[in-house]
């Protein structure tokens, strides 16, 4: 279930702008997994992070996870109109087969 | 490699009427988790199977059921259905080894009526 603090809640911001999003747990994690979801749809897999201070790119999209094994985030560069949706921080605690999400970041992205 | 699929998209339902949502894997994926996500709670856990078996549950009444079967494809059952149960019911596969990566299918979306 939702046991992740993930800010911001919201984000609007001019197209060309740069993103960050983060989530934290009071737990260590093994696995950091970044979704996007747009209405109607399910979320899609960006980025999965596996090891304390990794830091992936997907294009534009950038993850990294935290060294203490408790937080990760979300960078965006140069966002675009079709960044708009809610994005959604997930994890597996490392003693325990369940994924936790954040509530999500509902991003708009102003032209 | 096709996907994860989830029939059917939309349902619409009365009060005191039960549905069966069915969710197939990605091909190889043995687990299979459910998720509801509302507006106002996110996304909650139902339940995972893996190999057949249930292997993690959420905090979901008995309501809500769920199987899975050889082929690795999975349905979740909700009976005596409730307004509050109108929601995005999401399946996701994995290969269901520790720390693997979680797809979604798109949903069913479900109303109560």
């Amino acid at each position: 279930g939702q046991q992740l603090n993930q800010s911001p809640q919201s984000m609007f911001i001019q197209e060309g702008e740069d993103v960050s999003m983060n989530c934290t747990s009071s737990s260590i994690f093994n696995t950091w997994l970044w979704y996007k979801q747009e209405p109607g749809e399910g979320p899609v897999l960006l980025i999965a992070l596996y090891k304390a201070g990794e830091l992936t790119s997907n294009g534009r999209l950038t993850a990294q996870f935290g060294i203490t094994r408790k937080d990760s985030f979300l960078n965006i560069s140069a966002s675009i109109p079709s960044d708009v949706g809610i994005y959604f921080c997930a994890g597996q605690p490392y003693n325990n087969n369940d994924m936790r999400f954040g509530a999500g970041t509902r991003l708009t992205v102003k032209p | 490699k096709a996907g994860v699929t989830q029939t059917p998209r939309y349902l619409i339902k009365t009060r005191g009427q039960q549905v069966t949502l069915s969710c197939s894997p990605i091909s190889g994926h043995r687990s299979v988790s459910w998720y509801q996500q509302t507006p106002g709670q996110g996304l909650q856990f139902l339940f995972e199977y893996f190999s057949e078996t249930q292997r993690n549950k959420g905090n979901f009444p008995g309501r809500f059921s769920g199987r899975q079967f050889s082929n690795s494809r999975s349905e979740m059952n909700v009976s005596t259905l409730e307004l509050g149960d109108s929601a995005l019911y999401l399946c996701a596969s994995s290969t269901g080894l520790a720390g693997a990566e979680q797809y979604f299918g798109p949903g069913t979306r479900l109303t109560v009526t």
